[in-house]
């Protein structure tokens, strides 16, 4: 059974450089048939796609946040990774990683979510 | 940027029928937008019902379906039951890599 746990700092200081990490077992992301992507919800609303990556690197980003963002894949740890920069409040949210099924596009297994927040 | 559209909110009795929809700010929903259904509970990480329309994911009973409606996705569900009280989001693929979800429907069931 295909599992994601994410991992990285629960807080984090207004201006720095958000960091998560989400490892995967049970299956390789190297598979060619999916992308492995982020996901946000802030506290009390919706959720947002942050960004997805291919095995490649090959990557793509929400245009709201594609200035702060980088997604990396290290296929050799079967993890991939987040970096969002210059956090403000707003970025306060759990995050989630998730794998997404290439051709039908869609999210087919999610990790439990990391509540990260931004405050000094 | 496009925007996707859902009801903030909708009610239903137990043991009737509902139907969310997920529409475009701009334009109408089609299976080439390979739209995707999730459940919410409060703490929970999502949990996919559909994708590809009207493909239902594994377990998922078969009082969930999905389908186009008009100009618009639709979710429905069949014989709702108290535990389908949740949130349920839309996702719409809006080609080169690009996902979007829509706001979320808090659906209760009373």
């Amino acid at each position: 059974q295909l599992q994601l746990q994410e991992s990285g700092p629960g807080l984090v200081k207004p201006s720095e450089t958000l960091s998560l990490t989400c490892t995967v077992s049970g299956g390789s992301i190297s598979s060619s048939s999916y992308y492995w992507g982020w996901i946000r919800q802030p506290p009390g609303k919706g959720l947002e796609w942050i960004g997805s990556i291919y095995y490649s690197g090959t990557t793509y980003y929400n245009p709201s946040l594609k200035s702060r963002v980088t997604i990396s894949v290290d296929a050799s740890k079967n993890q991939f990774s987040l970096k969002l920069s210059s956090v403000t409040a707003a970025d306060t949210a759990v995050y989630y990683c998730a794998r997404l099924a290439r051709i039908v596009d869609y999210f087919d297994y999610w990790g439990q979510g990391t509540l990260v927040t931004v405050s000094s | 940027q496009t925007v996707v559209t859902q009801e903030p909110s909708f009610s239903v009795s137990p043991g009737g029928t509902v139907t969310l929809t997920c529409g475009l700010s701009s334009g109408s929903v089609s299976s080439s937008y390979y739209p995707s259904w999730y459940q919410q509970t409060p703490g929970q990480a999502p949990r996919t019902l559909i994708y590809s329309t009207n493909t239902r994911s594994s377990g998922v009973p078969d009082r969930f379906s999905g389908s186009i409606l008009g100009n618009k996705a639709a979710l429905t569900i069949t014989g709702a039951q108290a535990d389908d009280e949740s949130d349920y989001y839309c996702v719409l693929y809006m080609g080169s890599g690009i996902s979007v979800f829509g706001g979320g429907t808090k659906l209760t069931v009373l």
